[in-house]
């Protein structure tokens, strides 16, 4: 198994700025992911992160609204930039361990964020 | 495309009861399923999953779920409710063999009264 941990826990932003969310991973992991969970509803995948690579985002979500970093095995941040209410969610990030196909994946505590 | 629906989105059952949380999927490929389950303020835990082999899966906290091809389901059941059972519980999909991506449906939320 892995073990997540997500910073910041919980944050309050104003319209218009941007905040970074850091994803740490006791372990080497290949892919991560990043899923956004709005107020009462189910969890929508934002992108997939692979290491040395661009991050792959989902229909609906772009680069410069959610830019993603993955510098390494272990590490992955998330920015959503010029943020507006609408943005308010919980942001969680996860991964999935060995050879691609049907594994788990483990999912870090989450960032709630409230946009004003 | 793949995608899951889980039917009702509440859920009430007396401690003791049965727990049968209903989900449905669509996918061109052979899938793999999964149960998770969110516990107020707290991340997502898997319950279960079904990637090939037996088709009754059995998972944590006593809860099971039994892949069905020809009617496109993945119940999860509990022959016993218990009060620290109340929660938020997802069925998951994934047909992307290479990224282990997952498509979640809406959830549903399990009461349990006593």
């Amino acid at each position: 198994s892995a073990v997540i941990s997500q910073k910041p826990s919980r944050d309050i932003c104003q319209r218009g700025t941007s905040l970074t969310i850091q994803c740490q991973v006791d372990s080497q992991v290949t892919m991560m992911f990043w899923y956004r969970q709005q107020p009462g509803q189910s969890l929508t995948l934002i992108a997939t992160a692979n290491q040395g690579s661009e991050a792959t985002y989902e229909s609906g979500f772009v680069i410069d609204k959610f830019p993603i970093s993955r510098p390494n095995l272990t590490f992955s941040t998330l920015t959503v930039s010029n943020m507006s209410p609408e943005d308010s969610s919980i942001y969680l990030c996860s991964v999935a361990q060995g050879a691609t196909g049907g594994n788990e994946q483990y999912f870090g505590p989450g960032t709630r964020l409230t946009v004003t | 495309a793949q995608s899951v629906t889980q039917l009702g989105s509440h859920v009430s059952v007396s401690e003791g009861a049965l727990v049968l949380l209903r989900c449905n999927y669509s996918s061109s490929v052979p899938p793999y399923l999964f149960w998770y389950v969110q516990y107020p303020n707290q991340g997502l835990q898997l319950l279960l999953k079904y990637t090939t082999g037996a088709t009754l899966v059995k998972g944590i906290n006593g809860f099971e779920a039994e892949f069905k091809k020809s009617e496109t389901s993945f119940h999860l059941t509990k022959p016993s409710a218990h009060m620290s059972d109340a929660a938020e519980y997802f069925c998951a999909v994934s047909e992307d063999y290479n990224t282990d991506k997952l498509i979640f449906g809406t959830g549903t939320r399990l009461q349990v009264f006593p």
